[in-house]
């Protein structure tokens, strides 16, 4: 079955340091993926997302390109903000339900954004 | 639009008792879906439905039911709780042309005694 594989927490940076957060996948066919942040109380927010192989999603300050021949969504950020401390989920798509039946998700990566 | 509502935020139950999860969407979407979340779990999908009178069930289904009679209401049944079933529970949304994106409720926190 399908499954996501992302770096654990948490990851603790300094202000302005740059942010990667590796993610892999296992999937039949052409997977949709995405990242997921959820601030602290919060339900999960889309991040960003990508939907074929090269796309790159984009979204506050916030990067991933969808690499098929090593099965990589990684997160990167060139300066993080103390703002950014979150929980980040991975999270993939296989499209067999056409959308309807939900997201196989990351176990999550903690990010702790130090002043 | 206010989104995707659910109640109540909290519930504190004791184990045996039964008890509805609220959510509600208000944007016409055709999809929706339950997650439990758990430390170091991440997101596990338990049902979810392509749309009135349509449901399936996703991960982890044991010990919860639904049943979708609108389009805007999707409540998730914990019919004898028990405390494997504490957790945060989110529902989301979705629809056809979405690209497979979930619009996420702010969650549920349930423990069961």
């Amino acid at each position: 079955g399908d499954s996501v594989t992302q770096m654990e927490g948490p990851v603790t940076l300094s202000e302005e340091a740059f942010l990667t957060i590796n993610c892999t996948y296992t999937a039949t066919g052409y997977p949709s993926l995405f990242w997921y942040v959820q601030y602290p109380g919060e339900g999960l927010q889309l991040l960003l997302k990508a939907t074929k192989a090269d796309d790159k999603g984009s979204n506050k300050g916030f990067e991933a390109t969808y690499r098929k021949e090593t099965t990589s969504f990684h997160l990167e950020k060139g300066s993080v903000q103390v703002s950014d401390s979150a929980v980040y989920f991975c999270a993939l798509s296989d499209g067999s339900g056409g959308g309807a039946d939900g997201l196989t998700f990351g176990k999550g990566t903690h990010l702790i954004i130090q002043p | 639009n206010a989104g995707v509502t659910q109640t109540p935020k909290f519930q504190v139950l004791k184990t045996g008792q039964s008890m509805t999860l609220q959510c509600a969407q208000d944007m016409n979407h055709e999809y929706m879906s339950w997650y439990r979340q758990d430390p170091g779990m991440g997101l596990r999908l338990i049902h979810y439905s392509v749309g009135a009178g349509i449901t399936d069930q996703g991960e982890v289904p044991n010990g919860y039911n639904v049943s979708r009679s609108t389009t805007e209401d999707f409540p998730l049944r914990l019919l004898s709780a028990a405390p494997s079933q504490t957790s945060v529970y989110f529902c989301a949304s979705s629809y056809r042309e979405a690209g497979n994106e979930q619009f996420f409720g702010p969650g549920t926190r349930l423990t069961v005694l």
